[in-house]
């Protein structure tokens, strides 16, 4: 049974291009959630998905987009990149049935490095 | 003020130490309370969930104080492979599961 699955593991862009990442959540898990992680610091909530909306929004930017497809599977979309943009973005994904109070399980992550 | 705040560390032990972690929030409507480990450049894993009660597993003990809003992990008889960034995250009442990270601890355990 895998787990939750990014793409790409590794990207490198220049400023001012844009990005996709993208996440397929745990197998029977309809919800995800996405994070960025800069150097030195602990993950910050970007956004959340469910039900193909998007249920909640962190302190990020419009640059900051994604979508959720009817498999559940996620996209970020990134627009404008900046330098600051690069980190390390997880996905979690999770099941709406859980409840609210469960943990997340990440996936590998995808390293975005801006030029 | 950040909503979870801890000591970055680094704290450098030596195998068999016993090290403790702790960790504050901010938001009293703060609804669950987890430990997360981190290894370099790899994603968070989920090492135990913190109850009111105190919990236990294995070599860890989490314990959290609603009163105080803290929350603490203590390790035991530590290995060279608990070395890592230990993330203390919580989930606000909000309905939503979004987790609230710190900005980890980062213990390093030396031969």
């Amino acid at each position: 049974d895998a787990g939750v699955t990014q793409s790409p593991t590794h990207l490198i862009k220049t400023r001012g291009q844009q990005v996709t990442l993208r996440c397929s959540p745990k197998s029977g898990h309809d919800t995800v959630s996405w994070y960025q992680q800069a150097l030195g610091q602990g993950p910050q909530f970007i956004f959340q998905y469910y039900e193909e909306e998007e249920r909640q929004r962190g302190n990020f930017p419009d640059r900051f987009s994604g979508h959720q497809f009817p498999n559940y599977s996620s996209e970020l979309n990134v627009n404008a990149l900046l330098l600051g943009d690069s980190a390390l973005y997880l996905c979690a994904s999770s099941s709406i049935q859980g409840g609210g109070n469960q943990p997340q399980h990440f996936g590998d992550g995808t390293r975005l490095s801006i030029l | 003020r950040k909503e979870v705040e801890q000591d970055p560390g680094p704290f450098n032990v030596p195998e068999g130490a016993t090290v403790a972690f702790n960790c504050t929030y901010s938001n009293s409507a703060s609804q669950s309370f987890f430990w997360y480990r981190q290894d370099c450049r790899k994603e968070p894993k989920l090492l135990m969930s913190v109850y009111s009660s105190g919990n236990e597993d294995g070599r860890f003990t989490a314990q959290l104080n609603r009163a105080s809003q803290y929350i603490s992990l203590l390790i035991r008889d530590s290995k060279l492979s608990d070395s890592a960034t230990y993330l203390c995250v919580v989930i606000l009442n909000t309905g939503f599961q979004k987790l609230v990270f710190g900005t980890g601890t980062r213990l390093l355990v030396s031969p």
